[in-house]
């Protein structure tokens, strides 16, 4: 199984600044007949299902506000917030879809300084 | 628009099974593949199962092989997750979530996730 790991643990960032997030495959999650990075990200909230933000590595999802990015390829990937609001408080997962079992990062938390 | 509403919670002995219902709603239930996703308390999300509601055809991750199916009613637009053999460690929020990839292409990731059920398993 391809394994998932995020940096940091925890994020503490003042309203309106920048906040990056990264996550790490054990192997490529390129896919090769379409050479696409099968990496997405959610937001969750507690009490709520979480909410796609982000496939294809930096595709955002249609309705997500354009703070949210994401960038990367192959193993090595970053979810960027460029001016935190204080409805961004949540747990950020990076998922990969490549290969099954589709497995998800622990998570990073991300709250208010 | 997409709505996927799922069953109530439970609570279930171990040993028993339990089965979670997922309505979907806003677009053709056949045209898109199904997963089914659970958080356990205090952990991450672990994938469980995908499901193509046009034949039938699901495929499980090996941790659950044997013991998890996941069935539907194209009728109502509803897919069902059965868990059986519960234990203490099948305590979790369960979400099923639409993919974005069509019946008949390359599974993709979700977009659309339900509301979640919670399964408590004690005696």
């Amino acid at each position: 199984d391809i394994v998932m790991t995020q940096s940091p643990d925890f994020l503490a960032v003042s309203l309106g600044e920048r906040a990056t997030i990264n996550c790490k495959a054990s192997q490529s999650v390129v896919y090769s007949p379409n050479n696409k990075s099968y990496l997405a990200w959610y937001q969750h909230k507690p009490k709520q299902p979480p909410k796609t933000l982000i496939y294809w590595a930096s595709t955002r999802e249609s309705g997500v506000p354009d703070r949210f990015s994401g960038s990367g390829s192959g193993t090595d990937f970053t979810l960027t917030i460029s001016s935190l609001q204080a409805e961004d408080v949540a747990v950020y997962y990076c998922q990969q879809y490549c290969c099954s079992p589709c497995t998800f990062g622990p998570g990073t938390r991300v709250e208010l300084k | 628009q997409v709505q996927l509403v799922q069953s109530g919670a439970e609570m279930k002995p171990p040993g028993a099974s339990v089965r979670v219902s997922c309505k979907a709603s806003g677009y053709i239930f056949t045209g898109y593949y199904m997963h089914w996703v659970r958080q356990a308390p205090g952990q991450g999300f672990e994938w469980m199962a995908w499901t193509n509601p046009s034949n039938g055809g699901s495929k499980y991750a090996q941790k659950f092989q044997g013991r998890v199916s996941v069935t539907r009613d194209t009728s109502i637009s509803t897919s069902y997750l059965e868990l059986r053999w519960l234990t203490s460690d099948d305590t979790a929020v369960y979400y099923c979530a639409r993919d974005r990839g069509i019946t008949g292409s390359t599974i993709e990731s979700p977009d659309y996730w339900g509301q979640g059920t919670l399964v408590t398993v004690s005696s």
